[in-house]
């Protein structure tokens, strides 16, 4: 299967800065990236699709300004939390989907620590 | 809508125990594929397994089965002789043309030695 690197693995950052986090497909060309978001506890909720050269989708109540996302590249998509606080701290995970879109590979996930 | 409820919060048992996690989905879509996920303490989601909805084989895969029944919307996992090293939460999830995982609430399980 696909081999998904997610960069840093934690984070601790004030509040009121930014935070990138990259997500590498590093054995195949991804067209598609998903961004998922996991609170303590709580089950993952996909954020947004990242479409490499077009602008991402995001899902209802997610906001494109607050989390913006680049997919430049077929193997690399990016997620920044810009002015983050508190309320942001939880765990983000990016996917790959493969093999027609039937299998879906995981980063190995980012915690997000806003102080 | 689609939708993928996980009825149990929380199961705890002795190691050697066996584990039924129950998972029910929803969906129109004719075509779809279910997983199960485990995501131990360590935050990564490990895959365990995937199903596509015109095969409703249900198999053993060494102390893995799984029971998918189509008419009850159901995708049952069953892990054998449970070990502590089992202990972690576990995800029921349905992925539909538009290639978007939607997850159950999760299942914790712990598993005491």
């Amino acid at each position: 299967g696909a081999v998904v690197s997610q960069h840093p693995s934690r984070v601790i950052c004030k509040s009121g800065t930014s935070v990138k986090i990259e997500c590498r497909s590093l054995d195949f060309q991804a067209t598609t990236m998903f961004w998922y978001r996991q609170f303590p506890k709580q089950s993952l909720m996909l954020m947004a699709t990242s479409n490499e050269g077009s602008k991402a989708t995001y899902e209802q109540g997610v906001e494109k300004d607050k989390f913006l996302i680049n997919h430049a590249s077929l193997t690399l998509s990016t997620l920044t939390v810009t002015s983050a606080h508190p309320e942001d701290s939880s765990f983000y995970i990016c996917s790959v989907a493969t093999g027609g879109n039937t299998e879906a590979f995981f980063g190995q996930g980012t915690r997000l620590t806003v102080v | 809508a689609q939708k993928v409820t996980q009825a149990q919060t929380e199961i705890s048992v002795v190691e050697k125990e066996d584990v039924t996690l129950d998972c029910v989905y929803e969906t129109r879509d004719t075509t779809y594929y279910l997983f199960w996920y485990k995501q131990p303490p360590s935050g990564e989601l490990v895959f365990l397994i995937r199903r596509n909805s015109f095969d409703e084989q249900n198999e053993i895969s060494g102390r893995y089965s799984w029971n998918f029944q189509k008419s009850t919307s159901s995708f049952n996992f069953t892990i054998t002789a449970s070990q502590v090293v089992d202990s972690a939460v576990y995800f029921c999830a349905l992925l539909l043309g538009d290639y978007k995982l939607s997850f159950g609430a999760g299942t914790t399980v712990t598993v005491r030695a």
